[in-house]
């Protein structure tokens, strides 16, 4: 079965250090991986996603992820964090070699960052 | 489109009533989702339209809730007889076959 798991509901970082939010997944086959953001009253926008190749993946706003297929994980990076980076992430996964109605992603529960100035 | 579209972007309601969510996917996008986002929660799956396929229905609570797509166009998610804990932001999201999403910006329903 397809799970996600951030095991930290909420992350605290001053602004200027680097913050990690963490994610790690469980599929079958390969995953197909992706991190979203949420600001507050706003929808879902796409950080960025890894589908094959490099294990870094580099996104929007500054943000990047790496892909660790040993561990299991795709923690999503920033070097230096910005206030407006206070947001809630999602992480999501799908088994690459699922199709149909098995497509959907399945998503993590969230983490809240708030990047202190 | 450029990007889905949700209508109306806010619904106030009585209990009781019935309402009616509109999500316009982008064009090509053969796969479209609902999900459910209470107040400061995760996203909740409600349905699953891919292509031709039968939906996958599995995460709507209740016969309340049901949906239609039209093809690979516009959906509509209905809520009959809602009820105060119905209360959430509905989102709606498409995507093509590597399965990452483009969401709108949600239907925030109150129910009153």
């Amino acid at each position: 079965a397809q799970s996600v798991a951030q095991p930290e509901d909420q992350v605290n970082v001053a602004e200027g250090n680097p913050l990690t939010v963490k994610c790690t997944y469980s599929v079958s086959g390969n995953p197909y991986l992706f991190w979203y953001v949420q600001y507050p009253n706003r929808g879902l926008q796409f950080l960025l996603k890894y589908i094959t190749g490099d294990n870094l993946v580099k996104g929007s706003y500054g943000f990047e992820a790496e892909f660790n297929k040993s561990q299991t994980s795709f923690h999503l990076k920033k070097p230096s964090a910005l206030v407006s980076d206070s947001a809630l992430y999602f992480c999501a996964v799908r088994d690459a070699l699922l199709g149909g109605n098995n497509r959907k992603l399945i998503w993590g529960l969230g983490t809240s960052l708030a990047v202190n100035p | 489109g450029a990007g889905v579209s949700q209508s109306p972007s806010n619904k106030v309601t009585e209990k009781g009533k019935d309402v009616e969510l509109r999500c316009d996917p982008i064009s090509g996008h053969t796969a479209l989702y609902w999900y459910r986002q209470r107040l400061g929660q995760g996203l909740e799956f409600l349905i699953y339209f891919q292509g031709n396929s039968a939906p996958d229905k599995s995460g709507l609570p209740s016969d309340r809730f049901s949906a239609e797509r039209t093809g690979e166009s516009v959906s509509t998610l209905t809520i009959q007889r809602t009820q105060q804990e119905d209360s959430a932001v509905y989102l709606c999201a498409s995507s093509k076959w590597d399965g990452g999403y483009t969401f709108g910006s949600g239907t925030r329903l109150t129910v009153v």
